[in-house]
């Protein structure tokens, strides 16, 4: 168990819906990343926020928006969903905000049909 | 653009042999590599790590070793056991823009066979 947990495990919507996946960190980390995993893909870095702020922007969609709150829980909102983003999305956290030092969340997995 | 491969999907072991997952990645700005191991229905955890300043960093039954020349990362897990079955993702670090990103390979599954 990373510490970080992730809500809720699993997802099943229609295209064009919105939905919110929830991350809370580690206690004391302030830091939190997501990233989607797709079908035989590798982890594609989405977003990192460091104690509340926007502090790195990977692949990110226009769609796909998020925010990390005062209690550093963190919240990915994806909307105008497709197909394609049907994926494991994980969330992970680390203290400094370092890469290196990352703990991972066991992901929400995302389906769209 | 994939800057960091894994160009063999799976890799099948006896128990008690050597395991060696090969990572290659293009970009020459990375300057620090990652190996996560990641079981079914949980999320990727952290294995070991190198600098590029370095060439072999050691933990215990795992060795990666770092040849920057040719821009390619080995992971050697000896000796193998069957706990060892997961998906292995190589990963690598660079400073972009400000911030610090990792990129992540498709990922490798091994198998011990007892």
């Amino acid at each position: 168990d990373s510490g970080v947990t992730q809500t809720p495990k699993h997802l099943i919507t229609a295209t064009g819906q919105r939905v919110t996946l929830r991350c809370s960190p580690r206690s004391g980390d302030l830091s939190v990343y997501w990233y989607q995993q797709s079908l035989d893909q590798g982890l594609q870095f989405l977003i990192q926020y460091y104690n509340g702020e926007e502090r790195a922007k990977g692949n990110i969609l226009e769609r796909f928006s998020a925010q990390q709150f005062p209690d550093l829980h963190s919240e990915l909102n994806l909307s105008s969903l497709e197909l394609g983003d049907s994926a494991l999305y994980f969330c992970a956290s680390s203290v400094s905000g370092r890469v290196h030092e990352q703990y991972f969340g066991p992901g929400t997995r995302l389906t769209v049909t | 653009d994939q800057q960091v491969k894994q160009n063999s999907p799976s890799l099948s072991v006896q128990e008690g042999r050597i395991s060696i997952l090969n990572c290659d990645y293009t970009n020459s700005m990375f300057d620090y590599f990652l190996w996560y191991k990641k079981y079914p229905a949980e999320g990727p955890t952290f294995l070991i790590s190198i600098s590029s300043i370095k060439d072999k960093n050691e933990d215990g039954r795992f060795t990666v070793f770092l040849n920057k020349s040719a821009k390619h990362l080995s992971l050697h897990i000896v000796p193998s056991q069957p706990g060892d079955s997961a998906v292995y993702f190589c990963a690598a670090s660079a400073m972009q823009g400000g911030s610090e990103k990792l990129v992540f390979g498709k990922g490798m599954k091994l198998t011990v066979n007892p």
